[in-house]
């Protein structure tokens, strides 16, 4: 069975300071892998996505690589704002058996931005 | 529509009393998805339509827990018999359902389900 996990499970970082979040996950037979951004009492906003055959994707202050083969994906963000607080979510999609191609979430990490 | 809506926003029910939740996906999305999201965790899958069919229903924890999507657009989640247990925000997503391996979902706000 898929798991995925997320390193740290929460982050407070000041403003304008760079960070990584870390995804890890156990089986490496993944479709692509999603980084998502949720506010309280809110939904999901997909950030990034990365198919199986990419390395990276970038998206303005935010990048995101994937190494397949180890099992890791990480999230960079650049010049971290206020607005930036939130929880990031880690997604792997893999075919579940059953008739589809399931999204995986880890736990998620909740980051703090200190203006 | 614009994006994925859920309604309602909130329910609060009694234990074993039934409840029904709503989601009305994006506009032209053929793929819908039902998630679970306890406290501090991840959204764990439930179920799975492509069109109006259930195509994967592994992830609905018991009987208690049904769906539907009968003309291939809205869906409703219907839970029986609640218990405290199922207390959780659940969430719809939807895509447009033409490479479901690589498709992006967009997720609604979610319900919140309490049950006293």
């Amino acid at each position: 069975k898929q798991e995925v996990t997320q390193i740290p499970a929460a982050l407070s970082v000041p403003e304008g300071e760079n960070l990584v979040l870390n995804c890890s996950f156990t089986d490496s037979a993944i479709y692509n892998l999603q980084w998502f951004r949720q506010d309280p009492g809110k939904g999901l906003t997909s950030l990034l996505l990365i198919q199986s055959s990419q390395r990276e994707q970038t998206s303005g202050r935010l990048n995101a690589s994937l190494d397949k083969s180890s099992g890791r994906s990480t999230l960079y963000i650049a010049a971290s704002q206020p607005g930036d607080s939130a929880t990031y979510l880690c997604a792997v999609r893999a075919y579940s058996g059953a008739g589809s191609y399931q999204l995986t979430f880890g736990k998620g990490t909740k980051l703090s931005v200190i203006p | 529509g614009a994006g994925v809506s859920q309604t309602p926003s909130n329910k609060v029910t009694e234990k074993g009393k039934y409840v029904e939740l709503r989601c009305d996906p994006i506009s032209g999305h053929t793929a819908l998805y039902w998630y679970r999201q306890s406290l501090g965790q991840g959204p764990e899958f439930l179920i799975y339509f492509q069109g109006t069919g259930a195509a994967d229903d592994s992830g609905l924890p018991n009987d208690r827990f049904f769906a539907v999507r009968p003309e291939g657009s809205v869906s409703t989640l219907k839970i029986q018999r609640t218990e405290r247990g199922d207390s959780a925000v659940y969430l719809c997503a939807s895509s447009r359902g033409l490479a479901e391996s690589t498709d992006t979902q967009y997720f609604g706000p979610g319900t919140r389900l309490t049950v006293l």
